[in-house]
């Protein structure tokens, strides 16, 4: 039971454009949404959160938005560079800090 | 200076092997995580340990056995290794919120 989904596995983006990475959650009990960065051998690295009391959340280049009647949180990189290329994982819990990841959604920024 | 620091970085071993896996945070936290991403890359919590209590323990066989010795410290402990352990272990750790994970541990059994 997938209860955080990406359902776009890759996406590839001109430099300068902009990216957006889209995220649906099925648990209506989350009241709390991150997005985290992963290179290659790396481990995940927090980008941006958004509390489930808020719709929007802004922090340079990238802002988070989330429509909780659609339970669907969307993460927005504007403009895209190419060091913004990999993998992005869409996370929620509620509470106990036991973070549920989506699947993850690889983004190419073609230069 | 590392936040969450994990060894070995790469581990391979035969199936029926016992391996352990540790890790350390510095940064004064008091929950600490290990996840698992398996082939699919599904990244799923195993274990969260708060000032060394275990809170959370996901469906893991019991051959997987957290140790936390001090508040710094979650070890994985890894018994009769089999074929389908082989994955990329991520030991993380939190104080309110933002959970910060370390470098992970790419296990291969063989």
């Amino acid at each position: 039971d997938q209860q955080v989904k990406q359902n776009s596995p890759s996406l590839s983006v001109q430099e300068g454009r902009i990216s957006i990475l889209n995220c649906d959650y099925t648990n209506s009990m989350f009241d709390y949404f991150l997005w985290y960065k992963k290179y290659p051998a790396e481990g995940p690295t927090f980008l941006i959160s958004i509390s489930s009391i808020k719709d929007k959340n802004e922090d340079g280049r990238f802002t988070v938005f989330l429509n909780k009647s659609a339970k669907h949180l969307s993460l927005h990189i504007v403009p895209s560079q190419p060091g913004d290329s990999a993998v992005y994982f869409c996370a929620a819990n509620f509470g106990n800090e036991k973070l549920t990841f989506g699947t993850g959604t690889r983004l190419t920024i073609i230069p | 200076d590392t936040a969450v620091s994990q060894t070995p970085k790469y581990l391979v071993t035969q199936m029926g092997n016992d391996k352990s896996i540790k890790c350390e945070q510095n940064l004064g936290h008091d929950t600490m995580y290990w996840y698992k991403q398996d082939s699919k890359k599904f990244l799923k919590i195993m274990f969260s340990y708060n000032n060394k209590e275990l809170i959370i323990n996901e469906t893991v066989p019991n051959r997987f056995s957290p140790k936390s010795p001090d508040k710094a410290h979650l070890n994985l402990h890894i018994n009769s290794l089999e074929l389908g352990d082989s994955a990329v272990y991520f030991c993380a750790s939190s104080q309110v919120g933002q959970v910060l994970f370390g470098p992970g541990t790419r296990l291969t059994v063989t």
